[in-house]
């Protein structure tokens, strides 16, 4: 049981390129977020799923989009890389029943835009 | 966005000691999770507390959600090196959006 997995660990863009992170949860949770974490600062909220086919915007979606097409996928597009994007990025995952807001993070991924 | 007031932002700390940090809020919150991040990893969940006045605790950890629904409360007793780290809060108004304080960092002195 992985948990909440994130790939990859590390990556450098130049301005403009476009990627695509990775995250995958094997818990069997409906619910999953992508954050970002910028230096000394608190996670803010990029964009979040509550199930397969259904996503939503969170605190700071422009420049990046999303999908779910899978309960354990969720990747998070980066489509034109701009520095202001530099940070590292947490996926995280809860799920429906009992305490179902305890999110459970993966490891993150350290972007640098430049 | 909302924001989350976290304090203190550091502490620098004896072994043995108890510790003490606040998370504020303009808004009246219905969960409250606190999280500890070590350097180079993702948040672990420490303890969620989901009523006004509840107060939880996980071994040498104790939460409380202020009964006002704006504030909550992390203490840590008779600390030891592998508590060092950044202890976030997290709250949720509703819905499933959750919003984060900017951290305390945490330092224990052998």
């Amino acid at each position: 049981n992985a948990g909440v997995t994130q790939t990859p660990k590390f990556r450098i863009l130049k301005i403009g390129q476009s990627m695509t992170l990775q995250c995958t949860q094997d818990m069997n949770h409906n619910y999953m977020y992508w954050y970002r974490q910028d230096p000394g600062m608190g996670l803010k909220l990029i964009y979040y799923s509550v199930g397969a086919g259904i996503t939503d915007k969170g605190e700071v979606p422009n420049g990046y989009n999303v999908s779910r097409s899978t309960t354990e996928d969720f990747p998070l597009r980066l489509e034109l890389a701009a520095p202001s994007q530099t940070s590292v990025y947490f996926c995280a995952s809860s799920g429906t029943s009992g305490r179902a807001h305890e999110q459970y993070f993966g490891p993150g991924t350290r972007l640098t835009v430049t | 966005g909302q924001q989350l007031n976290q304090s203190p932002q550091s502490m620098f700390i004896q072994e043995g000691e108890d510790v003490s940090m606040n998370c504020t809020s303009s808004s009246i919150f219905n969960t409250w999770l606190w999280y500890k991040q070590d350097p180079g990893e993702g948040p672990v969940l420490l303890i969620a507390l989901y009523k006004a006045g509840e107060l939880t605790s996980n071994g040498r950890l104790t939460a409380q959600f202020g009964i006002t629904r704006k504030d909550s409360f992390l203490n840590i007793s008779a600390s030891i090196p592998s508590d060092v780290g950044i202890y976030f809060c997290a709250g949720r108004r509703g819905g499933n959006q959750f919003y984060f304080g900017t951290g305390t960092s945490l330092t224990v002195i052998p």
